[in-house]
């Protein structure tokens, strides 16, 4: 149980184009989910976090306009990286809240800006 | 803001020997510590919780313990095999439930 998806699992865009990341809780709901962006050998930072039905939440230093997010369902959250430039170029990951204190993360998604 | 160190970049360790890895973190206490395994190129797994009134936890040959008054948490692979190699995070949530900071990995390597 506690599975969580991500699509695409890696893509390449060009510069000027934007692209949809989509996280699904597979077998549990969740009111809230998490989206994190991961540097080669760096730890996991948090971007924002995404509660179903309202507005995402988004942590200091990371322009909201650029990455966009929706939480339509509770199965469900979507990011747009807008306008996409190479030093947008990560490994974006998702997870999803279990319980109150569980976090479980979907496989991360590739992204390269070229 | 909270800040969490973990003991080294990297551990080379021969197999069968314990590893141990280190989170110490600063400012307020959690409410709970979580490790996770991360393999290359994968988002990370959840390990083991540890509470902040828990001293130990185990789990098959995972032992976490946390020390509140020390800031400190220790992670422990008994047995090691090389199947261990993976990069393990530690993360502090708050008592909120829904803050999570990751401390920056160590890297550790089983040698056959």
């Amino acid at each position: 149980g506690a599975v969580v998806s991500q699509h695409p699992s890696w893509v390449i865009c060009k510069s000027g184009t934007s692209v949809k990341i989509e996280c699904r809780s597979l077998d549990f709901q969740a009111t809230t989910m998490f989206w994190y962006r991961q540097f080669p050998k760096q730890s996991l930072m948090l971007m924002a976090t995404s509660n179903e039905g309202s507005k995402a939440t988004y942590e200091q230093g990371v322009e909201k306009d650029k990455f966009l997010i929706n939480h339509a369902s509770l199965t469900l959250s979507t990011l747009t990286v807008t306008s996409a430039h190479p030093e947008d170029s990560s490994f974006y990951i998702c997870s999803a809240q279990y319980g109150f204190y569980e976090q479980y993360f979907g496989p991360g998604t590739r992204l390269t800006v070229t | 803001s909270q800040k969490i160190e973990q003991n080294s970049e990297a551990l080379n360790i021969q197999e069968g020997k314990t590893a141990t890895l280190t989170c110490n973190y600063t400012n307020y206490s959690p409410a709970y510590l979580q490790w996770y395994r991360q393999d290359p190129g994968r988002g990370p797994v959840f390990l083991l919780l540890i509470r902040e009134n828990e001293k130990e936890k185990r789990k098959e040959r995972l032992k976490v313990t946390f020390d509140t008054t020390l800031k400190q948490s220790l992670f422990h692979i008994t047995a090691s095999q090389p199947a261990d190699s993976a990069t393990y995070l530690c993360a502090l949530v708050r008592n909120t439930g829904n803050q999570f900071y990751f401390g920056t990995g160590t890297s550790l390597t089983v040698i056959p």
